[in-house]
């Protein structure tokens, strides 16, 4: 089945970069999307369509894509982005896949 | 801006039944959209589980097809999510979503809170 990896976890110190990448498994690759999920809260939307980035969502949030890797840009991190990243896209049959998740640090 | 709420018992025996509701607010269900459910085991990430569109149409994670029903209530403005045959591994804390949907990709925003179902006996 279709997958998407994840590195597990990401350590990053304040006012640096962190990326996250998450790697599908074969061609084609359609759109990702990345959600921020702090501990005990519902999961929330920061970037769409690969790279573009909801209302309300700082610029410090960006995306990109390469090939059949998408990656989370954090730039100029912040103590309030420690939480867990999930990409998301979906199989050629329509079936909506999560990645493995990244727990991202910030120390 | 569009609210969405789960209910529903949180505590299901096996082999039972797990059911649950959606209600959202500050959006009308007829006017558009797909509707969907994700749901997330303790410590584990992201599972969708399937989406409904305002009209009925329907479609599921095939892991989960022959076990799930997803209904919608327009009049109730809300929509509800059946898993038959539950098990130890359907536990897990179930959110729904709006699911933003084309014919070539989609997405989930926003989430309600999520509510935390478990199976036991």
């Amino acid at each position: 089945s279709y997958g998407l990896t994840q590195p597990p976890s990401v350590s990053v110190s304040p006012g640096q970069t962190a990326r996250i990448t998450c790697s599908a498994d074969a061609l084609p690759k359609q759109y990702a999307y990345w959600y921020q999920q702090k501990p005990g809260q519902a999961p929330v939307l920061v970037i769409y369509k690969d790279n573009e980035r909801p209302s309300g969502i700082p610029e410090r949030f960006s995306g990109s894509s390469s090939g059949t890797t998408v990656t989370l840009t954090i730039s100029g991190v912040q103590a309030e982005d420690e939480a867990d990243y999930y990409c998301q896209s979906a199989d050629s049959s329509g079936t909506y896949v999560f990645g493995t998740g990244t727990k991202v640090t910030v120390v | 801006q569009v609210q969405l709420q789960e209910s529903g018992p949180g505590l299901v025996k096996p082999s039972e039944t797990l059911s649950l509701t959606c209600a959202v607010s500050s959006y009308s269900i007829s006017s558009g959209y797909y509707w969907g459910w994700i749901r997330q085991p303790p410590g584990k990430g992201l599972e969708w589980i399937g989406s409904i569109y305002h009209s009925g149409g329907t479609y599921y994670n095939p892991s989960l097809k022959s076990r799930v029903t997803i209904s919608v209530d327009t009049s109730k403005n809300q929509f509800s999510l059946k898993l038959s045959s539950v098990t130890a591994a359907d536990t897990a804390v179930y959110y729904c979503a709006r699911h933003i949907a084309t014919a070539v990709t989609g997405w989930f925003d926003p989430w309600g809170q999520g509510t935390l179902v478990t199976v036991s006996s």
